[in-house]
C-alpha cells in the first residue's frame, strides 16, 4: 500500500557484472530519485528524473546510469560493478518536487559486490 | 549549492533524559523546506516532520520538538524523556527550488535503559 516497491530488496554480485535495481510506483508522481545510503555519508543524490525520458545526475553519478521509459519505472545500472558500489540503495517519488508534499522512500535495496 | 550539516555523529543517552539533535543548514534559495527522517535499525526511512522557510513556527508533537530559526540557519530536533525505541539514525534533510532532497550524514541515538 506504500505505492512505491524496490526490486530486488537484497543482491550479491561479482565485480565487473551489470546490475539493475528497479524502482516502481504506483502514485503516478512525476519525480523520482535514487539515493545511496553509505556509514558516515548519510543518504546521497545518485541521479533523479522529473519525467519520463528527464533525468540528471545527483552528487555520485559516477558508474551509474538510469533510465525511465514509463512513469512508473526508474531503474539505476551498475554498468560493471565495483566494490566501493556495495551500499544500500533508497528509491524515493515526488508528486511536485518534494517541497509541498514530501517524499515517500522505498524500502531500500541493499547491494553487495564481492 | 546547498548543505546540511548534522556536527553530532553519535549520541547516548539514559531513558527519560532529554536530547537534543543539532541540524545546520545552507541554502540561497528563498523558498525551500526543511525534514527531519528517523531510520530504525530495521532500516526504513521513517517521516517525522516538514517545516517550509516561511513558517518558524515551533513545533510539538508528543514526545518531539523542532526549534527552526532562519537566523541561524538551524532546524533543531528534541526529543523530551528519551524512551528505548527512541534509538535510531536520524536525518535532517532540506529541498529547494532544485527539487533535489539533500541529506546531513545523519546521528546515531542510543537510549540505554
Amino acid at each position: 500500500d506504500a505505492g512505491i516497491t524496490q526490486s530486488p530488496r537484497h543482491k550479491v554480485t561479482e565485480t565487473g557484472t551489470p546490475v539493475t535495481l528497479r524502482c516502481h510506483q504506483t502514485e503516478n508522481h512525476r519525480y523520482m530519485y535514487w539515493y545511496r545510503q553509505d556509514p558516515g555519508h548519510g543518504l546521497r543524490l545518485i541521479h533523479y528524473s522529473y519525467g519520463v525520458k528527464d533525468t540528471d545526475k545527483g552528487e555520485v553519478s559516477d558508474g551509474y546510469s538510469v533510465s525511465r521509459s514509463k512513469t512508473e519505472d526508474f531503474l539505476l545500472t551498475l554498468e560493471s560493478a565495483t566494490s566501493s558500489q556495495t551500499s544500500v540503495y533508497f528509491c524515493a517519488i515526488s508528486e511536485f518536487g518534494g517541497g509541498t508534499e514530501g517524499y515517500t522512500f522505498g524500502s531500500g535495496t541493499r547491494l553487495t559486490v564481492v | 549549492a546547498q548543505k546540511v550539516t548534522q556536527a553530532q555523529t553519535e549520541i547516548s543517552v539514559v531513558e527519560k533524559e532529554d536530547v537534543t539533535l543539532d541540524c545546520v543548514y545552507e541554502t540561497r534559495d528563498t523558498t525551500y523546506y526543511l525534514f527531519w527522517y528517523k531510520q530504525p535499525p530495521s532500516g526504513e526511512l521513517v517521516f517525522l516532520i516538514r517545516r517550509n522557510s516561511f513558517d518558524e513556527q515551533n513545533e510539538i508533537s508528543g514526545r518531539y520538538s523542532w526549534n527552526f530559526q532562519k537566523s541561524t540557519s538551524s532546524f533543531n530536533f528534541t526529543i523530551t524523556a528519551s524512551q528505548v525505541v527512541d534509538s535510531a539514525v536520524y536525518f535532517c534533510a532540506l529541498t529547494g527550488a532544485n527539487s533535489k532532497l539533500t541529506f546531513g550524514k545523519g546521528i546515531t541515538l542510543s537510549v540505554r535503559p
